[in-house]
């Protein structure tokens, strides 16, 4: 299984900008990286996804090294509402097909 | 558009006793499809996960089962459920024409063992 490693946890106050970094050593030539966020008795939301370089839409950036080893979400002046987990995910080659592994996830505390 | 759908959504069950959950998805054909489970205060596990009708891969040995007896319907099933079995199940699918990590998710069933 391909090991992907995030901090636990996180503190940040409104207005400031976070970033949190996922290593992912194992992933395959062809997938893709995506971050989740999710909040308490609901299932993930899709954040971003990437491939390579810089991607950014209207709520988040993600940055992915030339190797893809790694890659790190950015999140722009966070608000109360930021607060939740989140997940770095990476496909996995697998004769049977590309199983989809979560990293442990990143606890954000955002206070005022 | 495309849907998924899973039930119940909520369900007490004694130690020792049977399981079955229920996904469906509307709108698409042939998606990769996903078990997860996560327990109270954990992050997600990957349970199972199929690319094709009675195609199941499992991630982790346990005494649950997944089956996919139609291409957009996926049931998890335990014959004897024990208390670490307790937690909130997600159901989730994503294209399978492409490499991407974007899955759509269920709205959850949350499994209580007494």
């Amino acid at each position: 299984l391909a090991k992907t490693t995030q901090p636990i946890s996180m503190d940040s106050y409104e207005g400031q900008e976070v970033n949190i970094t996922c290593s992912h050593n194992n992933i395959a030539t062809n997938d893709y990286i995506t971050w989740y966020q999710q909040f308490p008795s609901q299932g993930p939301r899709f954040i971003i996804q990437g491939y390579k370089t810089k991607v950014t839409n209207e709520v988040a950036s993600l940055f992915i090294p030339a190797d893809r080893k790694s890659s790190t979400l950015s999140l722009p002046r966070v608000s109360l509402s930021d607060t939740a987990v989140y997940y770095c995910l990476v496909g996995e080659p697998n004769q049977a097909g590309t199983a989809l592994i979560f990293g442990k996830g990143t606890t954000l505390s955002v206070s005022s | 558009s495309q849907t998924i759908h899973q039930w119940p959504a909520t369900l007490v069950q004694p130690v020792g006793s049977p399981l079955s959950l229920e996904c469906t998805v509307e709108g698409t054909s042939n998606p990769n499809l996903y078990w997860y489970r996560q327990a109270a205060g954990r992050g997600l596990q990957l349970l199972f996960y199929s690319v094709g009708i009675g195609q199941i891969s499992s991630e982790v040995p346990q005494n649950l089962s997944a089956s996919r007896p139609q291409d957009r319907q996926f049931i998890l099933s335990s014959k004897k459920l024990l208390l670490s079995d307790s937690g909130f199940y997600l159901c989730a699918w994503r294209k399978r024409e492409m490499n991407t990590g974007e899955l759509f998710f269920g709205e959850g069933s949350r499994l209580t063992v007494l």
